[in-house]
């Protein structure tokens, strides 16, 4: 069974610093791998989605790559601001018979202090 | 606007009594799923549709039911709701999931419904 996982849980980093989120999963048979923010008490809204085929995507002061041999995501967020501060979460889409079937990381929780 | 709506965003009720969660969508998609989110175990899958009259279960599918009757409309049904299905539920939505085009696969979610079972 595919396996998500985020790390760290939780980063607090100062207004203006890189953000860094790690996502890792345990099967590279994928279709797609897609990050989300949330913030408290509301819904999933979609970041960038990476098709298998490819390294990255890029969305403003977003990136994210994709590395499927090693089962790794990684979101960028540059020059971070406190309209930042939310959990982000990723999900994958598995290339196996149960495609429908989405699996999501636990998420990082990200405070940027002004 | 494109978006997934669901109704009712928030509901109190008590055990046994049947419940109905909507969820429609009107971006045509043909893909449409139920989560719910806890604290401690993140986002899980309950049921999912590839298309109408075509459903099939998430990781927790036991104590829901699902039917996708019309393609914009995929209600979660709790026959019997128990304390243990209080929490915060999201439907959601994509054109397909397996398509070459990005934007075919992107899924769109809505904004919640929490659910408190006394």
């Amino acid at each position: 069974k595919q396996e998500v996982t985020q790390i760290p849980a939780a980063l607090s980093v100062p207004e203006g610093e890189n953000l860094v989120l790690n996502c890792s999963f345990t099967d590279s048979a994928i279709y797609n791998l897609q990050w989300f923010r949330q913030d408290p008490g509301k819904g999933l809204t979609s970041l960038l989605l990476i098709q298998s085929s490819q390294r990255e995507q890029t969305s403003g002061r977003l990136n994210a790559s994709l590395d499927k041999s090693s089962g790794r995501s990684t979101l960028y967020i540059a020059a971070s601001q406190p309209g930042d501060s939310a959990t982000y979460l990723c999900a994958v889409r598995p290339r196996t018979d149960s495609w429908g079937k989405l699996q999501f990381g636990a998420g990082t929780q990200v405070v940027v202090t002004p | 606007e494109a978006q997934v709506t669901q109704n009712p965003r928030y509901l109190i009720t008590v055990t046994g009594k049947k419940l109905t969660v909507t969820c429609s969508q009107n971006m045509n998609h043909e893909y449409m799923s139920w989560y719910r989110q806890d604290p401690g175990l993140g986002l899980r899958q309950i049921y999912y549709s590839m298309n109408v009259e075509v459903t099939d279960k998430g990781d927790v599918p036991e104590g829901y039911k699902v039917s996708r009757k019309e393609k914009r409309n995929f209600p979660l049904i709790l026959e019997s709701p128990s304390p243990n299905q209080t929490s915060l539920y999201f439907c959601a939505s994509s054109l397909t999931g397996t398509s070459g085009r990005a934007s075919y696969n992107e899924q769109f979610f809505g904004p919640g419904t929490r659910l408190t079972v006394l």
